[in-house]
């Protein structure tokens, strides 16, 4: 069954600092991955998307992702972390079957 | 402009209750989904809708009815509701299989 598996349940980083989040998907053909955000109390936001094409993706607030397929990961990076980026990321992704399978989630905290 | 609106977005019922969440998305997609987000933030897929077939039940108990009278809506029934229903249910929209999702806000259900 396809999964997606987010190793770190939480990461502290202090606000300046840069930030690698991992993910891992396992669908074996080339699947759509996704990356969102999900502020306290709200619903979740896309930050990027990989489907094909150039293994590195930009995206939203400064945010940027790298599909290695080798590793089956898809790894979210930001090289100065801001404390507004506080939040929960889910890793996501998608075997072309209206079928979305998120991971469990990464809780970020951000120090001062 | 709110892309995908849900209401209500706080639901407080007994159990046994029967209840009704509604959402809507002004984007022009074509399929629509819903998700279950458990207190332990894990975001499930319950039901995906395209051109307001169904295409995925995610093995959800039959006491949750999904409809949708066009494109742009999917509302949610839940009879006779249990404890364990206790939940934040996302409604999401997205253009197709592959697209980018959008979620709106989330509709927090407690089930007394």
């Amino acid at each position: 069954a396809q999964s997606v598996t987010q190793p770190d349940i939480h990461i502290t980083v202090s606000e300046g600092a840069s930030l690698e989040l991992r993910c891992n998907y396992s669908y074996g053909a080339t699947p759509y991955l996704f990356w969102y955000v999900q502020s306290p109390g709200q619903g979740l936001q896309l930050l990027l998307k990989y489907f094909s094409g150039d293994t590195l993706v930009q995206g939203i607030k400064g945010f940027e992702a790298e599909f290695k397929r080798s590793q089956s990961s898809f790894n979210l990076r930001k090289p100065s972390v801001h404390w507004s980026d506080a939040a929960e990321y889910f890793c996501a992704e998608s075997s072309g079957t209206y079928k979305y399978i998120f991971g469990t989630g990464t809780r970020l905290k951000v120090l001062a | 402009d709110t892309a995908v609106s849900q209401t209500p977005k706080y639901l407080v019922t007994q159990m046994g209750n029967d209840k009704s969440i509604k959402c809507e998305q002004n984007l022009g997609h074509d399929t629509m989904y819903w998700y279950k987000q458990d207190s332990k933030k894990f975001l499930k897929i319950m039901f995906s809708y395209n051109n307001k077939e169904l295409i995925i039940n995610e093995t959800v108990p039959n006491r949750f009815s999904p409809k949708s009278p066009d494109k742009a809506h999917l509302n949610l029934h839940i009879n006779s509701l249990e404890l364990g229903d206790s939940a934040v249910y996302f409604c999401a929209s997205s253009q197709d299989y592959r697209g980018s999702q959008y979620f709106g806000p989330g509709t927090r259900l407690l089930v007394l």
